[in-house]
């Protein structure tokens, strides 16, 4: 049971450049969500599904994109990346079901755009 | 949305005493308030965390309080060891941002021997 993974852990980018971080789970969570880390500001939410096939936006979504094909993966893609996406990008799963219950973290994507 | 606040932003505290951190919440309807606890290098993970029917939850040396009228909830740490240092995060969620958590901007707290 490997519960939330993430790849890669470290990644340097250029100004420009597009690349997508990964995220999976084996928990058959239905919530998934991409939370950013910065100092000083805490965890800010890029995006987030409820399902298979469904997203939607959070806080901060501006430069990111989103897909839910399947259930374990929630890939996201940076499309043009800029050095104010220099961050630590955290995926989370939760068992939603009706109500809120905790998320597991992953281990998270230290990204640094240059 | 929801903005979630908590102090203080850094706390030190002497190995065997307790620690206090507070948030504050603004979305009335928020329903579920986690606590989380993340060291160097980690991901987040999830400590404790009380629902808005229950005004009190303990798990040996850690408590949550909440005060629903106020809108504040409380996370408290007895008997405070080195390994307790850390990086600690409360959030809510169930409110008009449904399942989405908003995070507070988390405590560092060091517990010195």
């Amino acid at each position: 049971n490997a519960g939330v993974t993430q790849t890669p852990k470290f990644q340097v980018l250029k100004t420009g450049q597009s690349m997508t971080l990964q995220c999976a789970q084996d928990m058959n969570h239905e919530y998934m969500s991409w939370y950013r880390q910065d100092p000083g500001m805490g965890l800010r939410l890029i995006h987030y599904s409820v399902g298979a096939g469904i997203t939607d936006q959070g806080e901060v979504p501006n430069g990111y994109n989103v897909s839910r094909s399947t259930t374990e993966d929630f890939p996201l893609r940076l499309l043009s990346a800029a050095p104010s996406q220099t961050s630590v990008y955290f995926c989370a799963s939760s068992y939603s079901g009706h109500g809120n219950y905790g998320y597991t973290f992953g281990s998270g994507t230290r990204l640094t755009v240059v | 949305g929801e903005n979630v606040e908590q102090h203080p932003s850094t706390l030190s505290v002497q190995e065997g005493d307790s620690a206090v951190i507070k948030c504050t919440y603004s979305d009335s309807a928020s329903n579920y308030f986690p606590w989380y606890k993340q060291e160097l290098g980690k991901g987040p993970q999830l400590i404790i965390d009380i629902r808005s029917n229950v005004g009190e939850k303990k798990d040996q040396r850690i408590a949550v309080t909440l005060n629903k009228t106020a809108k504040h909830f409380s996370l408290h740490i007895t008997e405070t060891q080195p390994e307790d240092s850390a990086v600690y995060f409360c959030a809510a969620s169930g409110g008009n941002s449904g399942y989405a958590l908003n995070f507070g901007k988390g405590t560092s707290l060091l517990v010195t021997p």
